[in-house]
Protein backbone atom coordinates (compact mmCIF):
# COMPACT_ATOMS: atom_id res chain seq x y z
CA UNK A 1 0.00 0.00 0.00
CA UNK A 2 0.62 3.23 -0.08
CA UNK A 3 1.84 5.16 2.99
CA UNK A 4 3.70 8.28 3.80
CA UNK A 5 6.34 8.61 6.70
CA UNK A 6 7.68 12.38 8.26
CA UNK A 7 10.73 12.49 10.43
CA UNK A 8 10.79 13.70 12.99
CA UNK A 9 7.57 13.05 14.27
CA UNK A 10 7.87 15.64 17.49
CA UNK A 11 10.61 18.47 17.95
CA UNK A 12 11.47 21.08 20.13
CA UNK A 13 13.86 24.12 18.91
CA UNK A 14 14.68 26.98 20.66
CA UNK A 15 13.40 30.61 19.22
CA UNK A 16 15.79 31.91 16.07
CA UNK A 17 17.27 28.54 15.22
CA UNK A 18 16.52 26.41 12.49
CA UNK A 19 14.95 22.56 12.09
CA UNK A 20 14.62 20.65 9.23
CA UNK A 21 11.69 17.85 8.54
CA UNK A 22 11.46 15.12 6.48
CA UNK A 23 8.71 13.42 4.23
CA UNK A 24 9.38 9.67 3.01
CA UNK A 25 6.75 8.20 0.64
CA UNK A 26 6.23 4.43 0.46
CA UNK A 27 4.87 2.42 -2.49
CA UNK A 28 4.12 5.39 -4.75
CA UNK A 29 6.10 7.46 -6.74
CA UNK A 30 5.39 11.00 -4.88
CA UNK A 31 5.68 13.09 -7.93
CA UNK A 32 4.27 16.01 -6.29
CA UNK A 33 4.29 16.74 -2.09
CA UNK A 34 2.45 19.96 -0.24
CA UNK A 35 3.26 20.92 2.90
CA UNK A 36 1.15 21.87 4.97
CA UNK A 37 0.64 24.02 8.53
CA UNK A 38 -1.69 23.30 11.27
CA UNK A 39 -1.09 26.08 13.87
CA UNK A 40 -2.57 25.90 17.13
CA UNK A 41 -6.24 25.99 17.18
CA UNK A 42 -6.31 26.48 13.30
CA UNK A 43 -6.82 24.76 10.27
CA UNK A 44 -4.55 23.28 7.94
CA UNK A 45 -2.66 25.73 5.34
CA UNK A 46 -0.69 25.34 2.29
CA UNK A 47 3.02 26.45 2.53
CA UNK A 48 4.26 25.51 -1.01
CA UNK A 49 3.52 22.58 -3.69
CA UNK A 50 6.87 20.99 -5.07
CA UNK A 51 6.56 19.02 -8.22
CA UNK A 52 10.25 17.08 -9.13
CA UNK A 53 12.10 18.59 -11.86
CA UNK A 54 9.71 22.24 -11.79
CA UNK A 55 9.93 25.29 -9.55
CA UNK A 56 8.25 25.24 -6.04
CA UNK A 57 5.44 26.85 -5.91
CA UNK A 58 5.03 28.96 -2.20
CA UNK A 59 1.67 30.27 -1.52
CA UNK A 60 1.00 33.93 0.18
CA UNK A 61 2.86 34.53 3.17
CA UNK A 62 5.47 31.86 2.94
CA UNK A 63 8.90 31.94 1.44
CA UNK A 64 11.69 30.18 0.28
CA UNK A 65 13.35 32.11 2.72
CA UNK A 66 11.71 30.94 5.42
CA UNK A 67 11.09 27.62 4.61
CA UNK A 68 13.15 25.89 1.71
CA UNK A 69 12.65 23.04 0.31
CA UNK A 70 13.89 19.95 -1.19
CA UNK A 71 12.83 17.59 -3.44
CA UNK A 72 15.59 15.56 -5.02
CA UNK A 73 13.67 12.46 -6.22
CA UNK A 74 10.28 10.43 -6.59
CA UNK A 75 10.32 9.50 -2.93
CA UNK A 76 11.61 11.89 -0.78
CA UNK A 77 11.33 15.52 0.24
CA UNK A 78 12.28 18.06 3.47
CA UNK A 79 11.24 21.17 4.50
CA UNK A 80 13.39 23.18 6.76
CA UNK A 81 11.88 25.95 9.20
CA UNK A 82 14.72 28.73 9.43
CA UNK A 83 14.81 30.72 11.89
CA UNK A 84 11.76 29.61 14.08
CA UNK A 85 9.70 31.86 16.17
CA UNK A 86 6.86 31.33 18.38
CA UNK A 87 4.18 31.94 15.32
CA UNK A 88 6.26 29.02 13.83
CA UNK A 89 4.73 25.86 16.46
CA UNK A 90 2.35 23.74 15.17
CA UNK A 91 1.94 20.58 13.42
CA UNK A 92 3.35 20.25 9.81
CA UNK A 93 1.87 18.12 7.41
CA UNK A 94 3.41 16.28 3.86
CA UNK A 95 0.96 15.63 1.19
CA UNK A 96 2.20 13.46 -1.39
CA UNK A 97 0.41 12.35 -4.63
CA UNK A 98 1.47 10.14 -7.60
CA UNK A 99 0.73 13.30 -10.09
CA UNK A 100 0.28 13.09 -13.56
CA UNK A 101 -2.86 11.36 -13.18
CA UNK A 102 -6.37 12.24 -12.56
CA UNK A 103 -8.48 11.79 -9.40
CA UNK A 104 -4.97 10.27 -8.10
CA UNK A 105 -5.32 10.12 -4.16
CA UNK A 106 -3.26 12.66 -1.86
CA UNK A 107 -1.26 10.78 0.75
CA UNK A 108 -0.74 12.57 4.19
CA UNK A 109 1.93 11.83 6.79
CA UNK A 110 1.34 11.57 10.63
CA UNK A 111 3.12 15.34 10.91
CA UNK A 112 5.89 16.20 12.14
CA UNK A 113 4.92 18.77 15.35
CA UNK A 114 7.29 21.61 16.44
CA UNK A 115 7.51 23.43 19.83
CA UNK A 116 9.53 26.64 19.97
CA UNK A 117 10.49 27.78 22.90
CA UNK B 1 -10.64 31.87 -4.83
CA UNK B 2 -12.41 28.85 -3.37
CA UNK B 3 -13.54 28.34 0.40
CA UNK B 4 -14.66 26.06 2.29
CA UNK B 5 -16.95 26.97 5.37
CA UNK B 6 -17.60 24.49 8.52
CA UNK B 7 -20.16 26.33 10.74
CA UNK B 8 -20.09 24.05 13.58
CA UNK B 9 -17.08 24.33 15.93
CA UNK B 10 -18.19 21.24 17.73
CA UNK B 11 -21.01 18.84 17.19
CA UNK B 12 -21.92 16.49 20.56
CA UNK B 13 -23.68 13.17 19.94
CA UNK B 14 -24.72 10.12 21.90
CA UNK B 15 -23.33 6.45 20.70
CA UNK B 16 -26.04 5.33 18.24
CA UNK B 17 -27.29 8.03 17.37
CA UNK B 18 -26.95 9.79 13.67
CA UNK B 19 -24.90 12.13 12.59
CA UNK B 20 -24.32 15.16 10.28
CA UNK B 21 -21.43 17.64 9.83
CA UNK B 22 -22.02 20.48 7.99
CA UNK B 23 -19.58 21.86 5.13
CA UNK B 24 -20.42 24.62 2.45
CA UNK B 25 -18.03 25.62 -0.31
CA UNK B 26 -17.23 29.01 -2.10
CA UNK B 27 -16.48 27.66 -5.56
CA UNK B 28 -17.29 28.59 -9.22
CA UNK B 29 -16.30 25.81 -10.92
CA UNK B 30 -16.39 22.04 -10.77
CA UNK B 31 -15.54 21.55 -7.61
CA UNK B 32 -13.86 18.15 -6.13
CA UNK B 33 -14.48 17.71 -2.49
CA UNK B 34 -13.39 16.06 0.49
CA UNK B 35 -13.38 14.96 3.59
CA UNK B 36 -10.64 14.25 6.54
CA UNK B 37 -10.71 12.93 9.82
CA UNK B 38 -7.87 13.98 12.63
CA UNK B 39 -7.89 11.07 15.15
CA UNK B 40 -6.21 12.50 18.40
CA UNK B 41 -2.38 13.40 17.88
CA UNK B 42 -2.35 12.35 14.73
CA UNK B 43 -2.24 13.58 10.80
CA UNK B 44 -5.15 13.47 8.49
CA UNK B 45 -7.09 10.39 7.31
CA UNK B 46 -8.76 10.47 3.99
CA UNK B 47 -12.64 9.91 4.67
CA UNK B 48 -14.07 10.14 1.26
CA UNK B 49 -14.14 12.26 -1.84
CA UNK B 50 -16.27 13.77 -4.16
CA UNK B 51 -15.71 13.47 -8.09
CA UNK B 52 -18.20 14.97 -10.35
CA UNK B 53 -20.44 11.88 -11.02
CA UNK B 54 -23.09 10.25 -8.57
CA UNK B 55 -23.54 13.46 -5.30
CA UNK B 56 -23.77 10.55 -3.06
CA UNK B 57 -20.65 8.91 -2.07
CA UNK B 58 -19.97 6.28 0.51
CA UNK B 59 -16.75 6.40 2.65
CA UNK B 60 -15.24 4.57 5.11
CA UNK B 61 -16.31 3.02 8.51
CA UNK B 62 -20.24 4.04 6.99
CA UNK B 63 -19.51 7.91 6.15
CA UNK B 64 -21.49 8.97 3.39
CA UNK B 65 -21.58 12.39 2.03
CA UNK B 66 -24.10 14.43 -0.10
CA UNK B 67 -22.96 17.03 -3.15
CA UNK B 68 -25.43 19.68 -3.66
CA UNK B 69 -24.38 21.85 -6.40
CA UNK B 70 -27.48 24.06 -5.56
CA UNK B 71 -26.63 24.37 -2.18
CA UNK B 72 -23.41 24.82 -2.35
CA UNK B 73 -22.79 22.29 0.38
CA UNK B 74 -21.18 18.48 1.05
CA UNK B 75 -22.89 17.88 4.12
CA UNK B 76 -21.04 14.87 5.89
CA UNK B 77 -23.09 12.13 7.41
CA UNK B 78 -23.26 8.67 9.62
CA UNK B 79 -26.53 6.53 10.78
CA UNK B 80 -25.02 5.41 13.88
CA UNK B 81 -21.66 6.99 15.91
CA UNK B 82 -19.68 5.32 17.62
CA UNK B 83 -17.14 6.05 20.29
CA UNK B 84 -13.75 5.73 18.03
CA UNK B 85 -15.37 8.13 16.02
CA UNK B 86 -14.38 11.03 18.50
CA UNK B 87 -11.95 13.12 16.03
CA UNK B 88 -11.95 16.53 14.11
CA UNK B 89 -13.35 16.06 11.14
CA UNK B 90 -12.04 18.54 8.07
CA UNK B 91 -13.90 19.46 4.76
CA UNK B 92 -11.42 20.93 2.10
CA UNK B 93 -12.28 21.63 -1.93
CA UNK B 94 -9.62 21.69 -4.57
CA UNK B 95 -9.65 23.07 -8.04
CA UNK B 96 -8.93 20.23 -10.59
CA UNK B 97 -8.20 16.81 -9.55
CA UNK B 98 -4.73 16.48 -10.45
CA UNK B 99 -2.89 18.71 -7.47
CA UNK B 100 -1.83 18.67 -4.37
CA UNK B 101 -3.66 21.79 -3.18
CA UNK B 102 -6.37 21.42 -0.93
CA UNK B 103 -8.20 24.11 0.33
CA UNK B 104 -9.72 22.84 4.47
CA UNK B 105 -12.20 24.38 6.46
CA UNK B 106 -11.72 25.11 10.03
CA UNK B 107 -12.60 21.94 11.45
CA UNK B 108 -15.75 20.31 13.31
CA UNK B 109 -14.83 18.66 16.47
CA UNK B 110 -16.80 15.66 17.26
CA UNK B 111 -17.60 14.41 20.64
CA UNK B 112 -19.21 10.85 21.07
CA UNK B 113 -21.31 10.54 24.24
CA UNK B 114 -21.27 6.87 26.12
Amino acid sequence: GALVYQYPRRTICKSGTSMRMECQAVGFQATSVAWYRQSPQKTFELIALSTVNSAIKYEQNFTQEKFPISHPNLSFSSMTVLNAYLEDRGLYLCGARAGGRNYAEQFFGPGTRLTVL
Amino acid sequence: AQSVTQPDARVTVSEGASLQLRCKYSYFGTPYLFWYVQYPRQGLQLLLKYYPGDPVVQGVNGFEAEFSKSNSSFHLRKASVHWSDWAVYFCAVSMTSNTNKVVFGTGTRLQVLP
